[in-house]
């Protein structure tokens, strides 16, 4: 049982690169989400999905982008890279709003320069 | 606004018991979850709160006060691996989670 992968692990961009990070879970859930974490900071979240074709804003949308055309798949869009953008990036996904443990990938490091 | 409170870091010694203390203000309540963070991984789940009171678990044990907007963490007999952040997170009115910035807890020998 994989659980939530997300890809790649590591990735430096240049300033006004896009790119995706994908995320796919086999758990079968429906909330997936999409989290950034910087140095000495909570989570922040970007996007959230409750479901296939249903996604929403997070506290931190900007520049960013998703779409959750099945189950399985939360693909993040990074467009014009920005130095802002360099963290670290989780996907995780749970199976319900409030009880639901998240379920984390193992992380996905931007650096933009 | 909404807000989480956490220490920032905390150290402790190898055997002893260490409680990490979160304290919230958010917009209603719908729960409250602790995650553990080792550097340069992902978090993964301790527990989850939902009613006032004391859920243990083995070494690790939580305690919620809904009235007070309080949480802590227990940890007991202290290993070198216990070294990691420690996170609060409540569940708003809006069932969205509202993430704390992580306690760090250094265990020393």
């Amino acid at each position: 049982n994989a659980g939530v992968t997300q890809t790649p692990k590591f990735r430096i961009l240049k300033i006004g690169q896009s790119m995706t990070l994908q995320c796919t879970q086999d758990m079968n859930h429906n909330y997936m989400y999409w989290y950034r974490q910087d140095p000495g900071m909570g989570l922040k979240l970007i996007y959230y999905s409750v479901g296939a074709g249903i996604t929403d804003k997070g506290e931190v949308p900007n520049g960013y982008n998703v779409s959750r055309s099945t189950t399985e798949d939360f693909p993040l869009r990074l467009e014009l890279a920005a130095p802002s953008q360099t963290s670290v990036y989780f996907c995780a996904s749970s199976g319900g709003a409030d009880t639901g443990e998240l379920f984390f990938g193992e992380g996905s490091r931007l650096t933009v320069l | 606004g909404q807000n989480i409170d956490q220490p920032t870091e905390m150290t402790a010694t190898e055997g002893a018991i260490v409680q990490i203390n979160c304290t919230y203000q958010t917009s209603g309540f719908n729960g409250l979850f602790w995650y553990q963070q080792h550097a340069g991984e992902a978090p993964t789940f301790l527990s989850y709160n939902v009613l006032d009171g004391l859920e243990e678990k083995g070494r690790f044990s939580s305690f919620l006060s809904r009235s007070k907007g309080y949480s802590y963490l227990l940890l007991k007999e202290l290993q070198m691996k216990d070294s990691a952040s420690y996170l609060c997170a409540v569940v708003d009115s809006n069932y969205q989670l509202i993430w704390g910035a992580g306690t760090k807890l250094i265990i020393k020998p």
